[in-house]
């Protein structure tokens, strides 16, 4: 139980484009979702926080116009990166919380761009 | 804010043989998580513990939280090839209301077969 799936996992494209990771609970429903980022050797770091319904709050230094997310359903977040540059380029995680405290992550997507 | 230090930075140990983990938190630990990542993909949990003393254990992975709950080990026993990974620590942060996790740095596990 407790599966996520992310979609797509990896993403190649050029500068300027829109692109959008899905984050899906498949077999319960995600009261709360998070989107993290990982830099290469680093770890998790975590841009946004959303729960179904309301608008995402995001951490401090992460641009709520350049990341857009919408958690419109109990089983579907989205995290659209507007306008990709370069450094955006980045491995996204998302992970999921049901009824319980613990977070189910999906397998990331990798986005680069050119 | 809460930060967590995980130690060793890398382990490099041979097939069969033991190894631990260390997460240490600058703040009480309200639930301690250990995840383990493999290069380029997701997170698979692996143990949450919440109270001090507390020792849980699956096949031959066992993660101990201290009395003082701010440290956490993770111990490995005779270890294969397959328990090669990235492992994460992350920590909740009761901030604001919100119960985010903060994570480690992590600790790259290699296995020699």
């Amino acid at each position: 139980g407790a599966v996520v799936s992310q979609h797509p996992s990896r993403v190649i494209c050029k500068s300027g484009t829109s692109v959008k990771i899905e984050c899906r609970s498949l077999d319960f429903q995600a009261t709360t979702m998070f989107w993290y980022r990982q830099f290469p050797k680093q770890s998790l770091m975590l841009m946004a926080t959303s729960n179904e319904g309301s608008k995402a709050t995001y951490e401090q230094g992460v641009e709520k116009d350049k990341f857009l997310i919408n958690h419109a359903s109990l089983t579907l977040s989205t995290l659209t990166v507007t306008s990709a540059h370069p450094e955006d380029s980045s491995f996204y995680i998302c992970s999921a919380r049901g009824d319980s405290v613990t977070q189910h992550f999906g397998d990331g997507t990798r986005l680069s761009i050119l | 804010s809460q930060e967590l230090e995980q130690s060793p930075q890398s382990l490099i140990v041979q097939e069969g043989k033991n190894l631990t983990i260390n997460c240490t938190s600058s703040k009480t630990l309200y639930g301690l998580y250990w995840y383990k990542q493999k290069y380029g993909e997701g997170l698979i949990f692996l143990m949450m513990l919440q109270k001090g003393g507390e020792e849980k254990s699956h096949e031959k992975i066992t993660a101990k939280l201290d009395e003082k709950k701010q440290q956490s080990s993770l111990h490995i026993t005779a270890s294969q090839p397959s328990h090669a990974g990235i492992y994460l620590c992350g920590a909740e942060e009761r901030q604001g209301g919100s119960e985010k996790l903060v994570f480690g740095k992590g600790t790259k596990l290699t296995v020699n077969p």
